[in-house]
């Protein structure tokens, strides 16, 4: 089936160690998501490319950079992890039809 | 600024009964609308959605949302809930100005009773 697939699920990292999430898809979108969801709250868009354009949100923090080496592969580079940056990382797909396919989210502990 | 209010942060309903959750969004230009469901410790999943047409929009698991441009709203409702419908669920937008960018209202859990 396609798809949109994160790994690892789980993540643990250490303070101040930097960290990379991974996103890939068998859906040929155009568009890629990354989204940061705390407890209890809505996903907060960090940023998203259409193809090769990338397109940072104002108030996301430089400790947060993106890369798209290819169509099916995102990733999310955390350069210096803090507590605050505990949450659950959520990557997303979609076309000009603007739906968006969820994978299944990476949950990082900051130690 | 484009906005998306869900009254409500938790509604509990009993097995059987009405399921209600309210959206209102704030744009003079309809937006995509969109409703999202999310189980514990696990991605979003699509349950219906709006661009242009018909406003009453049937979606999976029962569900179905009306758009009225009068009212700014887009409430979702099933006519007869089950505990699998336990869930979280947020509501959408995306503006009519040909981005991609998504505002996603604050969430409602669901609470089903048996």
């Amino acid at each position: 089936d396609a798809m949109v697939i994160q790994n690892p699920r789980y993540q643990v990292t250490q303070f101040g160690k930097p960290v990379t999430l991974s996103c890939s898809q068998t859906l040929n979108h155009n568009v890629m998501y990354w989204y940061q969801q705390k407890s209890s709250q809505a996903p907060k868009l960090l940023f998203h490319y259409y193809d090769k354009d990338f397109n940072n949100e104002a108030d996301t923090p430089d400790n947060f950079q993106s890369r798209r080496p290819n169509t099916s592969f995102c990733f999310l580079d955390i350069r210096s992890p803090g507590l605050g940056d505990a949450a659950m990382y959520l990557c997303a797909t979609s076309t000009d039809s603007k739906t968006q396919y969820f994978g299944p989210g990476t949950r990082l502990l900051v130690l | 600024a484009q906005s998306v209010t869900q009254l409500g942060s938790h509604v509990s309903v009993s097995e059987g009964a009405l399921v209600l959750l309210r959206c209102n969004y704030s744009s003079s230009v309809p937006p995509y609308l969109f409703w999202y469901v999310q189980y514990p410790n696990q991605g979003l999943q699509l349950l219906l959605k709006y661009t242009t047409g018909a406003t009453l929009v049937k979606g999976i698991n029962g569900f179905e949302a009306e758009f009225k441009k009068s009212e700014t709203s887009f409430h979702l409702t099933k006519p007869s809930a089950h505990m699998s419908d336990a869930a979280e669920y947020f509501c959408a937008v995306i503006p009519n100005t040909g981005g991609f960018k998504t505002i996603f209202g604050a969430g409602t859990r669901l609470f089903v009773k048996a």
